[in-house]
C-alpha cells in the first residue's frame, strides 16, 4: 500500500546538522511533488520545504531558507531533509508528505514523523 | 507568511453541525482554489479531508464538506460523532511557491 516512512530524527546540539529520510512505498517518487511539514511541540502545522516531481524545482519557508536542503534518491525512492545550523526554534515532529497533484494542491499522505530536538 | 487564522476551538453535540472558519488574504486563500483541509487526532499524523476548497478524496464521509467566500474558507462537519474529535487545519497554496497553514482548530464533541 501506499506508504510514507520517516527516520534520522534524535537529539542535536544549536549549530548542528541532522538528515531526516522518508521512505516511500506504493509509489515512485519521480511521479510526485513531496513537502517536509513540522509541528512544534502544542503548537501547529509549518511548511518547510517542496520538491518538485522532476525533482528540478525545490523552494523552502523562510524560516529554514539557507539552512535546510530538500533532495531525494530515485533509486532508492527516498526524500531527503539536510538540517544545517540548526536553532532550539526547529525542534519539532518533521513529516513528510505526497502532493497530491501539481506540487501545491494537497498533501494526500502523510508519514508518522520524526521527532528532531535542538538542546544543548 | 502569516499563518492562516482559525478558531482556537469549536464543539457542538453529537449529531449536531459545526463549521470551522478559516481566514487568510487576496494572496493566498482569496487568490487561489487551492484551500485543503486536515484532520489529526493527538499523536498521530494528519489526514487529508478536504481539497481543492470542497473535494472530498476518496474514504472521506460525505458529512465533511468545505467552501470558500472571499478571503475566508470554512470546514462544515455535519452529523457529529465522537471520532470527529480533533484537531483540525486549513492549508492553502500562498503563491510564489509556497504553501500555509491555520493555526488550527481543536474539535470537542460534547
Amino acid at each position: 500500500q501506499v506508504q510514507l516512512v520517516e527516520s534520522g530524527g534524535g537529539v542535536v546540539q544549536p549549530g548542528g546538522s541532522l538528515r531526516l529520510s522518508c521512505a516511500a512505498s506504493g509509489f515512485t517518487l519521480s511521479g510526485y511533488a513531496m513537502h517536509w511539514v513540522r509541528q512544534a511541540p502544542g503548537k501547529g502545522l509549518e511548511w518547510v520545504a517542496v520538491i518538485w516531481y522532476d525533482g528540478t524545482e525545490k523552494y523552502y519557508a523562510d524560516s529554514v531558507k539557507g539552512r535546510f536542503t530538500i533532495s531525494r534518491d530515485i533509486s532508492k525512492n527516498t526524500l531527503f531533509l539536510q538540517m544545517n545550523r540548526l536553532r532550539a526554534e526547529d525542534t519539532a515532529v518533521y513529516y513528510c508528505s505526497r502532493d497530491r497533484d501539481w506540487g501545491f494542491d494537497a498533501f494526500d499522505i502523510w508519514g508518522q514523523g520524526t521527532t528532531v530536538t535542538v538542546s544543548s | 507568511q502569516s499563518a492562516l487564522t482559525q478558531p482556537p476551538s469549536a464543539s457542538g453535540s453529537p449529531g449536531q453541525s459545526v463549521t470551522i472558519s478559516c481566514t487568510g488574504t487576496s494572496s493566498d486563500v482569496g487568490g487561489y482554489n487551492y484551500v485543503s483541509w486536515y484532520q489529526q487526532h493527538p499523536g498521530k499524523a494528519p489526514k487529508l479531508m478536504i481539497y481543492a476548497v470542497s473535494k472530498r478524496p476518496s474514504g472521506v464521509p460525505d458529512r465533511f464538506s468545505g467552501s470558500k467566500s472571499g478571503n475566508t474558507a470554512s470546514l462544515t462537519v455535519s452529523g457529529l460523532q465522537a471520532d470527529d474529535e480533533a484537531d483540525y487545519y486549513c492549508s492553502s497554496y500562498a503563491g510564489s511557491n509556497l504553501a500555509v497553514f491555520g493555526g488550527g482548530t481543536k474539535l470537542t464533541v460534547l
